[in-house]
């Protein structure tokens, strides 16, 4: 199975602070990564997919960067609805694995 | 495109229980079209259980639910099912279908809104 490491675990920052979220893969998964966001009580949303592509109607300061083992999400100016918890996703092999969540908090 | 799970449960250690996923706004019988299955312990993150293909009703389980669960659809309904059989009190958690988008990329792009499964004696 292909293991999603995510960094860090939780992060503290400001309103319009510039926020990076890392994952990795343990092998070679070429751009099959995605990026969700998730808020307490609610199911889960697809922010980026395909490692940099953005969901239809996520807000542009969501940005997704990477490929092969090594990728980022980043925030570009953190608004107060942007804290939740966020997840890395590979869809290059079955099973389906998930990082473990990084929490940001403001 | 909607999805709309069925509601919460309390069982037994070593019982069943089926959740029910019941969709609409895509086309349930296309042959690209398959439903995910992600379950979420409290206060911890998300794993994903198995897919079904909502067409063929071909499954792919996870290694760890092999033998324990079961998927299964009705095409009439446009709902998906989910078994998991033997519960412990470990299977406690949020049970999630999502649509696994049908592009190379297969994100879970619709959520439905969870099933909380409490297993406790």
């Amino acid at each position: 199975d292909i293991q999603m490491t995510q960094s860090p675990s939780s992060l503290s920052a400001s309103l319009g602070d510039r926020v990076t979220i890392t994952c990795r893969a343990s092998q070679n998964i070429d751009n099959y990564l995605n990026w969700y966001q998730q808020k307490p009580g609610k199911a889960p949303k697809v922010l980026i997919y395909g490692a940099s592509s953005s969901q239809t109607g996520v807000p542009s300061r969501f940005s997704g960067s990477g490929t092969g083992t090594d990728f980022t999400l980043t925030i570009t100016g953190l608004q107060p609805e942007d804290c939740a918890t966020y997840y890395c996703q590979q869809t290059f092999s079955t099973p389906r694995t998930l990082g473990q969540g990084t929490r940001v908090e403001l | 495109v909607q999805l709309v799970q069925s509601g919460p449960e309390l069982k037994r250690p070593g019982a069943s229980v089926k959740v029910s996923c019941k969709t609409s706004g895509f086309t349930f019988t296309s042959a690209t079209a398959t439903i995910s299955w992600v379950r979420q312990a409290p206060g911890q993150g998300l794993e994903w259980m198995g897919w079904i293909s909502t067409s063929s009703g071909h499954t792919n389980f996870a290694q760890e639910f092999k033998g324990r669960i079961s998927m299964t659809t009705d095409t009439s309904t446009s709902t998906v099912y989910m078994e998991m059989r033997g519960l412990r009190s470990d299977d406690t958690a949020v049970y999630y279908c999502a649509r696994d988008n049908d592009s190379k990329y297969g994100s879970w792009d619709y959520w439905g809104q969870g099933t909380l499964v409490t297993v406790s004696s």
